[in-house]
């Protein structure tokens, strides 16, 4: 089973920029979450979709939004750029019932400037 | 502030020695997972665990959960360069999981 891909891998975008991130799941997979690591406050939630709609969301501003399509392949923008978006953005997939297993992609690594 | 605590935050061992890192929290969870993080790379799932009181061996790693779901171990037998990373808690509620700020592990050959 191939694991959960994230492009791109690696992005420099300049303040005020929007950016898309992609995911695509496990296949059989329902769920994806969203998690913006850094090293000061190490793995934050951002939200997370199940089959279309989302579920859970966690303490980002609107700037931050997301959607999940019917194959579960989700996309996560981030508009009006900030330097303190720079990090390292990382999908995970699971099936979306308890317990929540989640598996994760490789990141995208954001570089804001 | 992190809704799990984890300790200690660094970790130097030489190859061979035993290793146990904690996750503490005052939340219950339904389920408690534990993940290993190499630079530049996703997580890598452990183990989940899900009962109060569990105890899970994988080789030579030994994962337990507290009888009251609110805090976990990870303790590692005869430790390898290989086992270097960041070692992540992640409790879950309501299909959402909070993480602990993580212990670098580093394993001296």
């Amino acid at each position: 089973k191939a694991g959960v891909t994230q492009t791109p891998r690696y992005l420099i975008k300049t303040r005020g920029q929007q950016v898309t991130l992609s995911c695509s799941p496990i296949s059989g997979h329902r769920s994806v979450s969203w998690y913006q690591q850094t090293p000061g406050q190490g793995l934050q939630f951002l939200f997370e979709y199940f089959s279309e709609t989302q579920r859970n969301k966690g303490n980002f501003p609107g700037r931050f939004s997301g959607r999940q399509f019917s194959n579960s392949r989700s996309e996560m923008n981030v508009s009006t750029l900030e330097l303190g978006d720079s990090a390292l953005y990382l999908c995970a997939s699971s099936l979306g019932t308890t317990p929540e297993t989640q598996y994760f992609g490789p990141g995208t690594r954001l570089l804001v400037l | 502030t992190q809704l799990l605590e984890q300790s200690p935050q660094f970790l130097s061992i030489q190859e061979g020695e035993n290793l146990t890192v904690y996750c503490n929290s005052s939340s219950v969870f339904s389920s408690l997972q534990w993940y290993r993080q190499e630079p530049g790379e996703g997580p890598v799932l452990l183990v989940t665990v899900v009962t109060g009181g569990e105890v899970k061996k994988l080789k030579r790693l030994t994962f337990q959960f507290g009888d009251a779901r609110k805090d976990s171990s990870l303790h590692i037998t005869a430790a390898q360069p290989g086992d270097t990373g960041l070692y992540l808690c992640a409790g879950e509620n309501d299909y959402k999981l909070s993480f602990g700020a993580g212990t670098t592990v580093t394993v001296r050959a």
